[in-house]
């Protein structure tokens, strides 16, 4: 079925790295923009990252700009974040969301998501 | 940053009201927002997109108007199922962002 799935989340310590994964199934993987979101226990979603199907135009939000990274493979129908610098305002729930082919990509299909936790 | 702000924050009704939350833009964004469900333990749902125009499989209780600044949903006749909370986003430039989140809880 359609469905994306998150992986890679954990405890790191401040200052380290973590990479998440999304693997997507399901549907056409390569035609559609990819965005992550995240949302800090109680509290609501905030936006951090878009790429698009070509894998090269993203756009971020500051809190994450120059830390993490967005980047995608097609090939094997799997959008990742790379965290850098982690900081423990990091600490959230991170979800893959898919952009809508209509109207302005809104976010029509969701991942489970997967808990990262900063602290030393 | 755009920034965007619900009210209420939290907000309490009967089975088969009818209940509207607002959201309010710091500037223009034209028709483009849209509205969330997040039940706990859950991801959002899309609910409407473009300000009014219902996502595939969302019952016709739920509604959305507005433009420019100022947005509503409107839950008529609320269903159990509708108790979660609702966030707006606009997608009318980047950054992204969500309001703060309205609460709905059973009277």
């Amino acid at each position: 079925q359609v469905q994306l799935e998150e992986s890679g989340g954990g405890v790191v310590q401040p200052g380290r790295s973590l990479r998440l994964s999304c693997a997507a199934s399901g549907f056409n993987f390569g035609n559609y923009g990819m965005n992550w979101v995240r949302q800090a226990p109680g509290k609501g979603p905030e936006w951090l990252a878009v790429i698009l199907y070509d894998g090269i135009t993203t756009e971020y939000a500051d809190s994450v700009k120059g830390r993490f990274i967005v980047s995608r493979d097609n090939s094997k129908d799997t959008l990742y974040l790379q965290m850098n610098n982690l900081r423990t305002e990091d600490t959230a729930f991170y979800y893959c969301a898919r952009k809508q082919w209509v109207a302005r990509g809104e976010f029509d299909l969701w991942g489970q998501g997967t808990l990262v936790i900063v602290s030393s | 940053d755009i920034q965007l702000t619900q009210s209420p924050s939290f907000l309490s009704a009967s089975i088969g009201d009818r209940v509207t939350i607002t959201c309010r833009a710091s500037q223009d964004i034209s028709k483009y927002l849209a509205w969330y469900q997040q039940k706990p333990g859950k991801a959002p749902k899309l609910l409407i997109y473009s300000a009014s125009t219902l996502q595939s499989g969302v019952p016709s209780r739920f509604s959305g108007s507005g433009f420019e600044t100022e947005f509503t949903l409107t839950v008529s006749n609320l269903q159990p199922e509708d108790y979660a909370t609702y966030y707006c986003q606009q997608f009318n430039s980047y950054p992204l962002t969500f309001g703060g989140g309205t609460k709905v809880e059973i009277k």
